[in-house]
């Protein structure tokens, strides 16, 4: 079956330093990716995607690539800020049915 | 426009008591999806309506789960005779259709199970 693996949190960094949340996946077929956010007392919202390998989603500054030979999904950003601090979930959808298997979420703290 | 939106956000139930979480999602939208978030853990799917019809319900952890779309749009997840392991957070998304994969979420509904 499907599933996520991401790294555990929470990641804790000081104003401008570089973030790297790992992800990496398992899939019977070809899926799709996305890294989802959920900022503290809001839903969950689609942060950026990749449809195919090699494929880079990128949206706010974040970039994930989707990379098929090390079957991950690194979610990255240069320079964090303190409303950055929410918690990132990897997920997958498998191509033609839209049912997302996530991660279990890693919480990132961002302090001043 | 609206997004979706869930109703109880809050929910307190005595073990054995029934309880009904309702999802209303984003108009026109043909798809709606339940998944069920315990404490520290990610989503896990329960079920899948493309409008009525519900396609998947294979993450329905028991019986005691059903869900319901009657008319394509609203949704109902009932929960029989709650049990502790029940408590969690009641995701429901809806996408466009089956297959533009962007799903929108609504906020949730946190069913603690006393």
């Amino acid at each position: 079956g499907n599933s996520v693996t991401q790294m555990e949190g929470p990641v804790t960094l000081s104003e401008e330093a570089f973030l790297t949340i790992n992800c990496t996946y398992t899939a019977t077929g070809y899926p799709s990716l996305f890294w989802y956010v959920q900022y503290p007392g809001e839903g969950l919202q689609l942060l950026l995607k990749a449809t195919k390998a090699d494929d880079k989603g990128s949206n706010k500054g974040f970039e994930a690539t989707y990379r098929k030979e090390t079957t991950s999904f690194h979610l990255e950003k240069g320079s964090v800020q303190v409303s950055d601090s929410a918690v990132y979930f990897c997920a997958l959808s498998d191509l033609g049915y839209s049912t997302l298997t996530f991660g279990k979420g890693t919480m990132l703290l961002v302090s001043p | 426009g609206a997004g979706v939106s869930q109703s109880p956000r809050y929910k307190v139930a005595k073990r054995g008591q029934d309880v009904a979480l309702r999802c209303d999602p984003i108009s026109g939208h043909v798809s709606l999806f339940w998944y069920q978030q315990a404490l520290g853990q990610g989503p896990e799917f329960l079920t899948y309506f493309q409008n009525e019809a519900q396609l998947d319900k294979s993450g329905l952890p028991s019986d005691r789960f059903f869900a319901e779309r009657p008319e394509g749009s609203v949704s109902t997840l009932k929960i029989q005779r709650t049990q502790q392991e029940d408590s969690a957070v009641y995701l429901c998304a809806s996408s466009l259709d089956g297959e533009s994969y962007e799903q929108y979420f609504g906020p949730g509904t946190r069913l603690t199970v006393t």
